[in-house]
């Protein structure tokens, strides 16, 4: 069956540093996310991104963050300076047309 | 405000017995709601999606129900197993870009 990847699986950086999560979606999904979740809190969304432009974007999504598509398949999520706050699980997921959000495993993002 | 809300954080069954997880919001009108599976450490999983004009949807021994009125769906697992054991996701499609936006879950424990 089909399923979202991530890498890597965990990621241990500088503050200040730049980090990219990379995500493969399902091969004929059309609808990408990005969601966080903060140790022991909700699954938090931070942006969607359709037709090769970001479509929605959450309050936490700040100028420090950036998304793109270089290729057909990949989905990357940026960091610029990465700050203690931004320890986190991150989640790619993807959807083809309407409904259901299929999710990957997970980046865990530890900042020190 | 808008708020979803798990009515526990955590639940502790005796196998065999059904479990039932309650999702209540409030200023939301969601086109859909879905349920997740979260297992310590990894991503979502996608169990059982309702829309609002569904009363009732089945999947082997899960049921859900969906309350457009109550504002409530109940997650209903039958002949619950030790292997049921993990956090259960609510999570309504809001925004433009049908983001899903999630409560913070509630912990299930099925013990033998």
């Amino acid at each position: 069956e089909p399923e979202v990847t991530q890498t890597p699986s965990h990621q241990v950086t500088q503050m200040g540093q730049e980090v990219i999560l990379r995500c493969v979606p399902i091969s004929n999904h059309l609808y990408f996310y990005w969601y966080r979740q903060i140790l022991g809190q909700k699954v938090e969304f931070l942006v969607s991104f359709y037709n090769n432009e970001i479509s929605e974007k959450s309050e936490i999504f700040d100028d420090q963050f950036s998304v793109e598509r270089p290729d057909g398949s990949n989905f990357t999520l940026k960091i610029r300076s990465t700050k203690l706050e931004d320890s986190a699980m991150y989640f790619c997921a993807s959807r083809l047309d309407f409904e259901t959000q299929y999710f990957g495993p997970g980046t865990r993002l530890l900042v020190l | 405000s808008q708020k979803i809300e798990q009515n526990s954080e955590a639940l502790n069954i005796q196998e065999g017995k059904t479990a039932t997880l309650t999702c209540n919001y409030t200023n939301y009108s969601p086109a859909y709601l879905q349920w997740y599976r979260q297992d310590p450490g990894r991503g979502p999983v996608f169990l059982l999606l309702i829309r609002e004009n569904e009363k009732e949807k089945r999947k082997e021994r899960l049921k859900v129900t969906f309350d457009t009125t109550l504002k409530q769906s109940l997650f209903h697992i039958t002949a619950s197993q030790p292997a049921d054991s993990a956090t259960y996701l609510c999570a309504l499609e809001t925004g433009t870009a049908s983001k899903l936006t999630f409560g913070t879950g509630t912990r299930l424990q099925v013990t033998l």
